[in-house]
């Protein structure tokens, strides 16, 4: 069975500063992660996903992310966040051998402040 | 493509009632799943399909049903609810080729 650790549940900071959310997963196959925003009282937003190859992956929104396999992270980072990036960030973990089911982590409530 | 469509946004009901959640997507995906998402515990699977007439359990399927009969709609129905059914609904849906769930916008239940 995989799972997905989230090690901050809320990260403070500042307008223009750089940030990381941390993600780690556990799973005994090789597996696809993705990176999901939610917005306030909004559905989830695909940010970047790893399927394979390069381990550095970009996403929207100037966000990108590290697959390390032999740390079984997957850490989302932004060099200069603005306002609008105030969201919860979700990491998740699909198995490539079971229909590609999600299973998420508990979230990161990123609060940018002015 | 209006992609995949939840109804109602917003539900209050009584404990022992039941209800049925909608849920429809016009991408032509084979797989279409529920989760709900309660606070700091991310989004847990309820049920999922693989096609229409293939459902199958997921994390937290106690509680409720599923059926699959087209491959646009996929209902999830609380037979008798209860207080720990509060949460918010989302449903979901993807094609394997692409490996990318789609969201739909949620549903807000409260259980009295």
């Amino acid at each position: 069975a995989q799972s997905v650790t989230q090690l901050d549940s809320q990260v403070p900071v500042f307008e223009e500063a750089p940030v990381e959310l941390r993600c780690n997963y556990s799973s005994s196959v090789s597996v696809y992660l993705f990176w999901y925003v939610q917005y306030p009282n909004q559905g989830l937003q695909l940010l970047l996903k790893y399927l394979s190859g390069s381990t550095l992956v970009k996403g929207i929104n100037g966000f990108e992310a590290e697959f390390n396999k032999s740390q079984t992270s997957f850490h989302l980072r932004k060099p200069s966040v603005h306002i609008s990036d105030t969201a919860e960030y979700f990491c998740a973990v699909g198995e490539n051998n079971a229909g590609n089911m999600l299973t998420f982590g508990g979230g990161t409530r990123l609060m940018v402040k002015p | 493509n209006a992609g995949v469509t939840q109804t109602p946004k917003f539900q209050v009901l009584k404990t022992g009632q039941s209800m049925t959640l909608q849920c429809a997507q016009d991408m032509n995906h084979e797989y279409m799943s529920w989760y709900r998402q309660d606070p700091g515990m991310g989004l847990r699977l309820i049920h999922y399909s693989v096609g229409a007439g293939i459902t199958d359990q997921g994390e937290v399927p106690n509680g409720y049903n599923v059926s699959r009969s087209t491959t646009e709609d996929f209902p999830l129905r609380l037979l008798s609810a209860a207080p720990s059914q509060t949460s918010v609904y989302f449903c979901a849906s993807w094609t394997g080729a692409r490996n990318e769930q789609f969201f739909g916008p949620g549903t807000r239940l409260t259980v009295l």
